[in-house]
This record gives C-alpha cells, structure tokens and sequence, in this order.
C-alpha cells in the first residue's frame, strides 16, 4: 500500500510564526502535491513537485513555499503564518506521469493565533 | 472555465440499501476520473477509478459510471454500510494533468 506520512496531524502556531509542514511518501513517486481544504472550497492545489528540487505553483501559492530536496520528502513552508492560513493541510504523491492517481496523507490541522 | 461538481451536498440512506452518488464535470477533454472518500478527520481515500475508454467499472462493492455524452460520473455503493458514512469526492483529469476535485457529498448511513 501506499503510504504517505505527514509528521504534524495537529499543529497550533501564532501570527508571525515561520511553520513547517513535512511530508514523507514510501512508494517512490515521482509527483508530490500539497493541498489545503477548507468547508465550501474543497481543496486547493497550493504547490506541487515533478522532480527532486523541482516545484511549480499551484492554484493558490501566495504565502506558502516549498522544498524537495529527497525524492520522498516534500516540505511545505510558511514563512509568517496569518490566520487565515488555519486550514487542514493535505500531502500527496502520485506516480509518472501528471494525472494518475494522486495518494493522500492523513492531513495536517493547523490553527494559527 | 473547467469545473467539477456533485449534484447534492448530502445523501441519507438506510443500512442495506444501495447508494448513488453523482457528479458533473465541464471539461470535455478529461480523460481520467476518481472518486475518493473522506472520512472525519481523515486524509481522502483513493476508491475507484475510470478512464474515458470505459463506462463502467466495479470494484469491490462500488461500481462507477461514465456518461460522457453528458459529462456525468456516478459511484454506486451496493449494501450500504455504517462504515461507508463520509465524503465523497470525484476529481478530474485536466489538460495539464492536474486533478481537479469536486466539492463533496456527504453521505449518512442510518442504521
């Protein structure tokens, strides 16, 4: 089975605040995603990831940046935490080539204060 | 503009009965569908997929349908069970190769 870790299920940060969120995939995909989901907008492709030290924006970048300096390691960045970036945060991979099935974390809840 | 939605925001069924769960989509050229299912406080679950040489699938329980005349995509869940109860999202294969993700129904299983 695939399996993709986020390392934070529960994180509580306040305004300001530099926040990371890591995410780890066993199954050697090439693709690695970062979502974020809120009630009424269903998820959002913040960032995704083709290769080791690629990264490309998704649909809702701003504040947020990116790391994937290991093939199975995805790091997600928030360089000054805002309140409105209290949502579920949902790490994904996927293998070959872009529109194959994407596989999900058990997502990350952040609250910032 | 490319868009994926479900017809109703929330479904109810009775333990045993068959549940359908519905979903649009406006992109045409998509060629690649999934449902996933989300339970609280859960990461979304891969459960089928369909690709649009096909219009019908079965897995284990689930059966998905492909209409794409109407650009329509159904998951069928038979003998609906407690442990079914969560949200079901349909995404779509879009040019570019992002997956676009449908809002959700929520589906209630009563016992």
């Amino acid at each position: 089975d695939v399996k993709v870790t986020q390392s934070s299920r529960y994180l509580v940060k306040r305004t300001g605040e530099k926040v990371f969120l890591e995410c780890v995939q066993d199954m050697d995909h090439e693709n690695m995603f970062w979502y974020r989901q809120d009630p009424g907008l269903g998820l959002r492709l913040i960032y995704f990831s083709y290769d080791v030290k690629m990264k490309e924006k998704g649909d809702i970048p701003e504040g947020y940046s990116v790391s994937r300096e290991k093939k199975e390691r995805f790091s997600l960045i928030l360089e000054s935490a805002s309140t409105n970036q209290t949502s579920m945060y949902l790490c994904a991979s996927s293998f070959g080539t872009a529109g194959n099935t994407i596989y999900f974390g058990e997502g990350s809840w952040l609250t910032v204060v | 503009g490319e868009s994926v939605g479900l017809h109703l925001p929330t479904l109810s069924v009775q333990e045993g009965d068959n549940s359908i769960i519905n979903c649009a989509y406006s992109n045409s050229a998509s060629d690649y569908f999934i449902w996933y299912k989300q339970e609280s406080g859960k990461g979304p679950q891969f459960i089928i997929d369909i690709r649009s040489n096909m219009d019908k699938r079965q897995g284990q329980r689930v059966t998905v349908l492909l209409n794409k005349t109407v650009k329509h995509l159904s998951l069928q869940i038979a003998a609906t069970q407690p442990g079914d109860s969560a949200v079901y999202f349909c995404a779509e294969n879009s040019q570019g190769g992002k997956l676009i993700f449908g809002q959700g129904t929520e589906l209630s299983v009563k016992p």
